[in-house]
């Protein structure tokens, strides 16, 4: 079965500090999808980044950055100078292109950043 | 704005109850899923759609049943409520849903508070 761990319950850092929020995956399939989404205290799901499981580039997107390494199953993702605003709660998904089970999203148990100016 | 709209956004009921939550996907997408968020569960899958068909079904309880209309909108009825059905439930909806397993893009959430 596939599961998506986030050890870090909560992470607290001061502003202009680099962060780095760590997703481990597990699962039986060769093609898989890895998401990452954001929960700011609104609570609306915010979409960040896919991954399939055959492009193992990191991804740059302005302070975000993604390390997707499959020999270690991660998927983390690293936030530079963070802000203020990047306050929320962080969920890694993990998706398995089965016909059996649709592309059902499973999600890790999430991690809270603060970020205190 | 993702796009993807739900009603109502907030909703209180007492228990034994039954309550229908609604669900726009955005426009073109034909897949329609729905989660529940609960502070002891997490973030769990209930059900997904595509073009009007069950595709996958989660974690659903037999209370809990889905539908979708043929202009894609979706609807979740919960009946006989109880106290541990309080939660924040989220529709998605993506443009295929196969299995390339595409984006899904999230509504709003609407908070089910049953008393």
């Amino acid at each position: 079965a596939q599961k998506v761990t986030q050890a870090q319950t909560e992470i607290s850092v001061v502003e202009k500090e680099d962060v780095t929020l760590d997703c481990v995956y597990e699962t039986r399939d060769t093609t898989y999808y890895l998401f990452w989404y954001k929960q700011p205290p609104s609570g609306e799901l915010v979409f960040l980044i896919r991954r399939n499981s055959f492009d193992e580039q990191n991804e740059i997107s302005g302070r975000y950055s993604w390390n997707f390494q499959k020999s270690t199953s991660s998927f983390n993702f690293t936030i530079t100078a963070s802000q203020v605003v990047d306050s929320a709660v962080y969920f890694c998904a993990l998706s398995e292109a089965r016909e059996t089970s649709g592309s059902r999203l499973t999600f890790g148990e999430g991690t809270q950043l603060t970020v205190n100016p | 704005d993702s796009g993807v709209t739900q009603t109502p956004k907030h909703l209180i009921t007492a228990t034994g109850q039954r309550v229908t939550l609604r669900c726009s996907p955005r426009s073109g997408d034909l897949s329609v899923y729905w989660y529940q968020q609960s502070l002891d569960q997490g973030l769990q899958f209930l059900i997904q759609y595509y073009n009007g068909e069950e595709r996958a079904k989660g974690n659903i309880l037999e209370r809990f049943s889905a539908q979708q209309f043929p202009d894609l909108h979706s609807e979740l009825n919960l009946s006989s409520l109880e106290l541990g059905d309080s939660a924040l439930y989220f529709c998605a909806s993506s443009a295929l849903g196969g299995l390339a397993a595409d984006t899904q893009y999230f509504g709003p959430g609407t908070r089910l508070t049953v008393l």
